[in-house]
């Protein structure tokens, strides 16, 4: 299995640019979360989906950030217009959340290391 | 609500050391406990797990054990080596919700 694919790896972007996220989960997994590290404020996170769905947003900091999960295969976490403190790493997670299952195992992507000028 | 306390680091050890990470939690009910590591430059990666009450997981010689009386999971190895060096999260996922409450990870820096 290829695992969970990001990207970009690395983005630099000016403040004030959009900034879109990319994930690809693992096949046949049916949630999705999106977590942000900073040395400052550890490991959040941002929102979650079960089949496409967004379940909980609670953690998305502002009207700046967004999320959208079109299809199983795919989300975008997009921030516009960035600002210098959205510099931070964005990893994505997948799990496959059924009834039976108890407490599934989260699988981390690689991340995108975001820096805003 | 749900928490995840881990010893704060680094954590400088000697080829060969003991090794012991300290981990406790606050949960509702019965979470399911989890030990990830973060190498340099990457993602996170399991390590090892336990889901319920005295269940012991292991990886790549690394262990922890649930105890529930002391609301623990502390993350042991015998014998580290220097490709050990990373950040550890202790990590629990509580019965009602889907998400995963992180420590805020401890650095362990193995030289040789």
């Amino acid at each position: 299995d290829a695992g969970v694919i990001q990207s970009p790896r690395h983005e630099v972007t000016e403040m004030g640019q959009e900034v879109t996220l990319r994930c690809k989960p693992i096949s046949g997994h049916n949630s999705l979360f999106w977590y942000r590290q900073t040395m400052m404020r550890g490991l959040e996170l941002l929102i979650y989906f079960n089949n496409n769905v967004p379940i909980d947003d609670s953690g998305m900091p502002e009207d700046r950030f967004s999320a959208k999960m079109p299809n199983a295969s795919f989300s975008t976490l997009k921030i516009q217009p960035s600002e210098p403190r959205d510099s931070a790493v964005y990893f994505c997670a997948s799990s496959l959340r059924s009834p039976g299952l108890a407490k599934e195992t989260q699988y981390f992507g690689p991340g995108t290391r975001l820096l805003v000028l | 609500g749900d928490s995840v306390t881990q010893m704060e680091g680094p954590v400088t050890l000697s080829e060969e050391a003991f090794l012991t990470i300290n981990c406790t939690y606050t949960a509702t009910g019965y979470p399911s406990l989890f030990w990830y590591v973060q190498y340099p430059g990457e993602g996170l990666q399991l390590l090892l797990k336990a889901t319920k009450a005295d269940d012991k997981g292991s990886n790549k010689g690394f262990e922890a054990t649930y105890r529930k009386e002391t609301t623990s999971f502390h993350l042991e190895k015998g014998s580290v080596q220097v490709s050990d060096s990373a950040v550890y999260f202790c990590a629990l996922l509580s019965g009602g919700y889907n998400k995963l409450i992180f420590g805020a990870g401890t650095r362990l820096a193995v030289h040789p």
